[in-house]
């Protein structure tokens, strides 16, 4: 089944400890998303990966690291974890770029994964 | 920047009836996707359609269609005999073409709850 796992789905955590949220999809994705989600702000990018080592910044990377070290996988890090960053995280991952009115254009999304930092 | 705008923050509709959901977006660009995503309380991320801006031929699937209004930038979803599965978060979501040159992310409205009654 074509799909997008992360883990952990659920998570609590202390200010400061370092924590990873793995995400892998098997879809053979050129592109691949971070997202966080707030109550009455939607989702909002936080990294993207248009591929195998290539990362960008979206609108709210300050806190975050990724890396893309394989296709599949695009792993979302918080070094040093702060209350702030409480809220439910989502990876998405599309294929590249197949031109106007490819289907491939549709982010599929994991299941998220919900983050507490006390 | 890319701007999407949903100005209901909540809706009711009872069983069977037709409810409209808003979008609003700005941008520039003249080559984009559009979609609705659901979110159910399962927090899953559910495609429910998508139109293309190079189509002048509005998307349906099933119950669900939209009024696609481009000189407008107008994007509203229409679902038809509502059904208590119905019952979600829903999301308006702008992506830009990744033929423009830049990695596309997808910019998400702050979402409409919808109720729906017996």
């Amino acid at each position: 089944e074509a799909q997008v796992t992360q883990n952990p789905r659920y998570l609590i955590t202390v200010t400061g400890k370092k924590l990873t949220v793995t995400c892998s999809q098997n879809m053979n994705h050129e592109y691949m998303s971070w997202y966080r989600q707030d109550p009455g702000l939607g989702l909002r990018q936080i990294y993207y990966s248009m591929n195998v080592e290539v990362t960008d910044k979206g609108d709210v990377p300050e806190g975050y690291k990724v890396s893309r070290k394989e296709k599949r996988n695009f792993p979302l890090i918080l070094e040093s974890p702060s209350p702030n960053q409480t809220s439910l995280y989502f990876c998405a991952s599309s294929a590249g770029n197949r031109g106007v009115g490819s289907g491939a254009n549709v982010l599929t999304f994991g299941a998220g994964s919900r983050l507490t930092v006390l | 920047a890319q701007t999407v705008t949903q100005s209901q923050p909540e809706m009711s509709v009872q069983e069977a009836e037709t409810v409209t959901l808003s979008c609003t977006y700005d941008t520039s660009e003249s080559d984009y996707y559009l979609f609705w995503y659901k979110q159910p309380p399962s927090r899953q991320m559910i495609l429910v359609i998508r139109q293309e801006a190079y189509k002048q031929q509005n998307a349906t699937e099933n119950r669900f269609s939209v009024n696609f209004q481009k000189a407008a930038k107008s994007f509203s979803l229409k679902i038809s005999d509502s059904q208590l599965g119905d019952a979600a978060m829903y999301f308006c979501a702008y992506r830009r073409d990744p033929r423009a040159g830049t990695a596309s992310k997808l910019t998400f409205g702050t979402g409409t709850r919808l109720q729906v009654t017996l």
